[in-house]
This record gives C-alpha cells, structure tokens and sequence, in this order.
C-alpha cells in the first residue's frame, strides 16, 4: 500500500548531538512537511518542500534544517537538540497545493527524547 | 498563533454515547478539515468542509460549518471504544491554498465500554 513511513519510531540522542529523522513515501506526492508536535499540543508546521523548492516557518529555529534529495525522501536535521526539542516529529505529504489542495498524509512520527 | 481553538479539551463518554465536539478558528478560511491522532501515532484525516458548505457526512461523522460564527463542530454518533483518540480540527486560509494547515489544539476522547 502506498504510504509515508517515518524511521525510526523512537529515537534517542544526547543534549547537543546532531540527530536526523528520516521519512519516505510512496505516494508521489510533490509537496512534503515536517511538523513538531509538543505533548498535548497542535502540531507546529516547521517547513515544507513543493518539489525541490524549500519554505521555512518564520519561527522555526536555525537548529533545524532539512533535505530533500528526492521525490520519495526528506530528511530533518536538529544540529544541536536542546531538552526543548524532544517532541513527537510528523512526516506529511499531499499531492499538490493551490485551490486542489484536499488534505494531508502522515506518517506515523518518530518520538524524539534528548538526554 | 493557533488558528483554531477546540472544546472541550477532553470528553469521556461510554459506548453508544454521542461526542460532539467544537473548534472555532479566527480568520477566513478556504475549507475546514478534521484529523484523528491514537496515542503516539500520526494524524489520518477524516472529513473536509468547504467554507460554501454548512454540512457534510462520512459514515458515524457529521461537520458543521458555521462561517458566521466562525466555528465547527464535529460529532460521532454510536461511538466505539475503537474511535478513543484526540480530534483535531485544521483550517486552510486563503493565504495558505498551497497547503497549509493551521491546528488546534485538540480534544481528547475516551470511549469506555
């Protein structure tokens, strides 16, 4: 089935240790987006990609950075994590925006705790 | 900011039991979409209503869109221990047509049996 996987589902890392989150898809979508979602929070949209052209949020801290290589691939890079990081990661995708644009899928998010 | 607020934040009801719940949200919008999240999982969309719609059904689902107000409700009917999750409710402004959701907050759910 097509679909947006996220790996891994948890991650680890240590105060100040570059960590990168991985998501794929198989749905050919062109549009990708990582949001940070905090506990009991909304989801907070950080950036997305239309193709290979990258939109960040105004207020998405330099820390975080991403890469999208591919069509099927996008990467989010926390350079340095801080303990205010640690937050559930969600992968989406939607096959195009503009009036057409109908909804999101996601994946299943990787839980990120920073020791 | 959040654009859309919901309530209650929580609401614990029995199987078989209605659960309505409400999301208002402050500027114009292009269409109103609701998610479901299951603990530690991501968000599958359930059902979008369009800022010239003022009802829409899927199965056990039914939205409401108040433009006027600016306000939504959702309700699930015959509720199942199966649907505990949190609900969250999202715009798109005209401003964001490329694709950009705006959440709220959520309300939890819990179905006991």
């Amino acid at each position: 089935d097509a679909m947006v996987i996220q790996n891994p589902r948890y991650q680890v890392t240590q105060f100040g240790k570059p960590v990168t989150l991985s998501c794929s898809q198989t749905l050919n979508h062109n549009v990708m987006y990582w949001y940070q979602q905090k506990s009991s929070q909304a989801p907070k949209l950080l950036f997305h990609y239309y193709d290979k052209d990258f939109n960040n949020e105004a207020d998405t801290p330099d820390n975080f950075q991403s890469r999208r290589p591919n069509t099927s691939f996008c990467f989010l890079d926390i350079r340095s994590p801080g303990l205010g990081d640690a937050a559930m990661y969600l992968c989406a995708t939607s096959p195009q925006g503009g009036t057409g644009f109908e909804k999101l899928f996601f994946g299943s998010g990787t839980q990120l705790s920073v020791l | 900011s959040q654009q859309g607020e919901e309530d209650p934040q929580a609401l614990s009801i029995q199987e078989g039991e209605n659960a309505t719940m409400n999301c208002s949200y402050k500027t114009s919008i292009n269409n109103l979409q609701w998610y479901r999240q299951n603990s530690g999982r991501g968000l599958v969309h359930l059902i979008l209503i369009r800022s010239n719609e003022r009802e829409k059904h899927s199965g056990r689902l039914r939205v409401t869109l108040d433009t006027s107000k600016k306000s939504s409700s959702l309700l699930i009917t015959a509720s199942r221990a199966a649907d505990t999750a949190s609900y969250f409710c999202a715009t798109v402004r005209p401003s964001d047509s490329w694709g950009k959701l705006q959440f709220g907050a959520g309300t939890q759910v819990v179905v006991t049996p």
